[in-house]
C-alpha cells in the first residue's frame, strides 16, 4: 500500500518569507496528488490538486505545488507566506484504489 | 446544510463503552468516507462509502469498528467496547464520486476521548 511522508512536523516562518514543504510517496504506479490545509478552527480543505498533465500545479492563495515523479515528490511551496497562512497541511496521494493516503501533517506558523 | 456536519463535536467515554459517531454529507453525495487522526498523526483512512455498492472496509482497524449508510444520506460509526487507543478525531468527508478524481469536503470532526 501506498504511505505518504512529509519531512517537517513544525514549520516557523516569519512574514515575506519563502515556504517549502516536503511530500514524498512510496507507491510507483500512476498517482493522484493533492495538498489540504486546515485552518486554526476551520475544516480541511483542498488546496491543490495534480491529477495529470502540467507538473506544476497552481492553487488557491499563491500556493503552487511540483510533481517529480522520479522523485516520487510533490513539494507545496509559496513565494511569499503571510501571517493567514498559518495552519496545518496535508498531503495525500490516492492510488489505483479508492481510498486516500494522507500525510502526517506539517504545521506551519508564520509571524507577523 | 451547506457542509458536511458531524455529531457530535466531543464525546468523552469510558473504556468498554459503545459510541456511535454521526455524519451527514453534503446533499447529491454518492460518495463518503471514514478517516481517524491521531494526535500528530495523519488521517488514516477506515471505511468508504459510493452509493450503493458494498462500502470498502479494508481500513477499519479491528471488528470493533463498524459503519452504515442508509442510502446516500447520513453515516454513523460505531464503536463497540471503546478502548484508550481509540482516542482521536474521526473525521468524514463526502464527494460527489471517486476521491482520487474530485474534491473531498470535509466535517468537522469528533473528537472522542475514551477514559
Amino acid at each position: 500500500a501506498q504511505s505518504v511522508s512529509q519531512h517537517n512536523h513544525h514549520v516557523i516562518l516569519s512574514e515575506a518569507a519563502s515556504l517549502e514543504l516536503g511530500c514524498n510517496y512510496s507507491y510507483g504506479g500512476t498517482v493522484n496528488l493533492f495538498w489540504y490545509v486546515q485552518y486554526p478552527g476551520q475544516h480541511l480543505q483542498l488546496l491543490l490538486k495534480y491529477f495529470s498533465g502540467d507538473p506544476l500545479v497552481k492553487g488557491i492563495k499563491g500556493f503552487e505545488a511540483e510533481f517529480i515523479k522520479s522523485k516520487f515528490s510533490f513539494n507545496l511551496r509559496k513565494p511569499s507566506v503571510q501571517w493567514s497562512d498559518t495552519a496545518e497541511y496535508f498531503c495525500a496521494v490516492n492510488a489505483w484504489n479508492n481510498d486516500m493516503r494522507f500525510g502526517a501533517g506539517t504545521r506551519l506558523t508564520v509571524k507577523p | 446544510g451547506a457542509g458536511v456536519s458531524q455529531s457530535p463535536s466531543n464525546k468523552v467515554t469510558e473504556k468498554g463503552k459503545d459510541v456511535e459517531l454521526r455524519c451527514d454529507p453534503i446533499s447529491g453525495h454518492t460518495a463518503l468516507y471514514w478517516y481517524r487522526q491521531r494526535l500528530g498523526q495523519g488521517l488514516e483512512f477506515l471505511i468508504y462509502f459510493q452509493g450503493n455498492s458494498a462500502p470498502d472496509k479494508s481500513g477499519l482497524p479491528s471488528d470493533r469498528f463498524s459503519a452504515e449508510r442508509t442510502g446516500e444520506s447520513v453515516s454513523t460509526l460505531t464503536i463497540q467496547r471503546t478502548q484508550q487507543e481509540d482516542s482521536a478525531v474521526y473525521l468524514c468527508a463526502s464527494s460527489s464520486g471517486l476521491a482520487g478524481y474530485v474534491e473531498q469536503f470535509f466535517g468537522p470532526g469528533t473528537r472522542l476521548t475514551v477514559l
